[in-house]
């Protein structure tokens, strides 16, 4: 059974810009969640998605967006990036909200220049 | 606001030893996972904890939660080296939702 999917794995941008990063869950999870990890804030929760809807949101400006398609594959999107989103940016996945056990993908590492 | 709180923050240990990593979050929660991180990689998941008392173990890792005392301890009995990882403890803000609140993390170098 093939693992949480992120991509891509690593990525490069310039101030300014924008970006989308792509989560596939494990088949069968319908609860996908997503985190940024850096080494001043460490693990931060961004967005939390079950059957294509937005169930909780963290403390992130709304420059960092989210969705989840209908076969739970989930993208987020930073607008306007800045030297501070530079982060590794996991994705996790279960088969329901109230399940134990997250499924961590191996996350995509952005670098703001 | 839920704060999760870890120490120590860093922990270098010699192989054979017994230690433990303390994991101290600031209100009620029916969860609390623990997670470790090699260098570079993901989070793979260690144990969840369910309720007061709750004790798991894994090889040489046990982890145990005490909810009264808000409080949970990570084990390590007889270190090796291929443990030597970061450890984050981490839990439930929204009930029945995956809103973790991790800790800093405990980096754990443990020396032939």
């Amino acid at each position: 059974k093939a693992g949480v999917t992120q991509t891509p794995r690593y990525l490069i941008k310039t101030r300014g810009q924008q970006v989308t990063l792509s989560c596939s869950p494990i088949s069968g999870h319908r609860s996908v969640s997503w985190y940024q990890q850096t080494p001043g804030q460490g693990l931060q929760f961004l967005f939390e998605y079950f059957s294509e809807t937005q169930r909780n949101k963290g403390n992130f400006p709304g420059r960092f967006s989210g969705r989840q398609f209908s076969n739970s594959r989930s993208e987020m999107n930073v607008s306007t990036l800045e030297l501070g989103d530079s982060a590794l940016y996991l994705c996790a996945s279960s088969n329901n909200p109230t399940n134990e056990k997250l499924f961590f993908g191996s996350g995509t590492q952005l670098s703001v220049l | 606001e839920l704060k999760v709180e870890q120490n120590p923050l860093f922990l270098s240990m010699q192989e054979g030893k017994n230690y433990t990593i303390y994991c101290n979050y600031s209100t009620t929660s029916d969860r609390l996972y623990w997670y470790r991180q090699d260098p570079g990689k993901s989070l793979e998941s260690l144990f969840v904890l369910l309720s007061n008392g709750a004790v798991k173990q894994e090889g040489r890792l046990m982890a145990s939660l005490d909810t009264k005392a808000r409080l949970s301890t990570l084990h390590i009995t007889a270190a090796v080296h291929d443990l030597s990882a970061t450890y984050f403890c981490a839990v439930d803000w929204v009930q029945g939702a995956q809103k973790l609140v991790f800790g800093q993390g405990t980096r754990l170098t443990i020396n032939p």
